[in-house]
């Protein structure tokens, strides 16, 4: 059964550093990537989704995935204060339907002024 | 834009009562989902639909009902809620022919006494 692991658990990094989230998942046949940002008491808001190795950049989030080393990374350019929030790596295979997708515990990142 | 909408967004109930948690969306999608989120264990599938009148179950279905009368409305109902319910739940929308990106609601706070 699919495991996902993000690291670390939690972050902080001064506002314009960048920031590195790691996402660690079981099956190697998965090929369906997001990044997901909660702000508390918050929904979900998807930032980016990758869905073969290399990089995806969507604003100031960029996914990079490797598949044969179990890795999806998501880097945060230049993150503000508003970057602040619990992101969430989810994975699943392309083809099994949306209730295969297995989500991560989450990083949850504090950038500070 | 599309949208995910829940209500309540938050709810206090008692033991044994019976508790119903509505969703409804405006994305056209064909599936929906309801998740529950707890501290440390990310987004937990209870139940999901791709169709309306059929509902099928998630990971975690036991105490749980859920019901698609339409394809925009999807309801989880707890007939007999216990303390080890409360939690936040979350519903969601996907186009597994798009992609299968889900989009979120804002959440149910549900704290049961």
């Amino acid at each position: 059964q699919q495991k996902v692991q993000q690291s670390p658990e939690s972050l902080t990094v001064s506002e314009g550093a960048m920031a590195s989230l790691n996402c660690t998942f079981s099956d190697r046949s998965s090929d369906n990537f997001r990044w997901y940002r909660q702000h508390s008491g918050k929904g979900l808001e998807v930032l980016v989704s990758i869905f073969s190795d290399g990089e995806k950049e969507e604003g100031s989030f960029t996914a990079h995935l490797n598949r044969a080393s179990l890795h999806v990374f998501l880097h945060i350019r230049e993150p503000q204060p508003s970057d602040s929030a619990l992101y969430l790596c989810a994975v699943s295979r392309s083809g099994t339907g949306g209730y295969k997708v297995v989500f991560g515990s989450g990083t949850r990142l504090l950038v500070s002024p | 834009e599309a949208a995910v909408t829940q209500s309540p967004r938050s709810k206090v109930a008692v033991t044994g009562g019976k508790v119903t948690l509505s969703c409804h969306q405006t994305n056209n999608h064909d599936y929906m989902y309801w998740y529950r989120q707890d501290t440390g264990h990310g987004l937990r599938l209870i139940h999901y639909s791709y169709v309306a009148d059929s509902t099928e179950k998630g990971d975690i279905p036991d105490g749980y009902k859920a019901s698609r009368p339409s394809q925009e409305n999807f309801s989880l109902i707890l007939e007999l809620a216990s303390l080890s319910q409360t939690a936040v739940y979350f519903c969601a929308s996907s186009d597994p022919g798009r992609g299968d990106t889900q989009y979120f609601g804002p959440g149910t706070r549900l704290l049961v006494l």
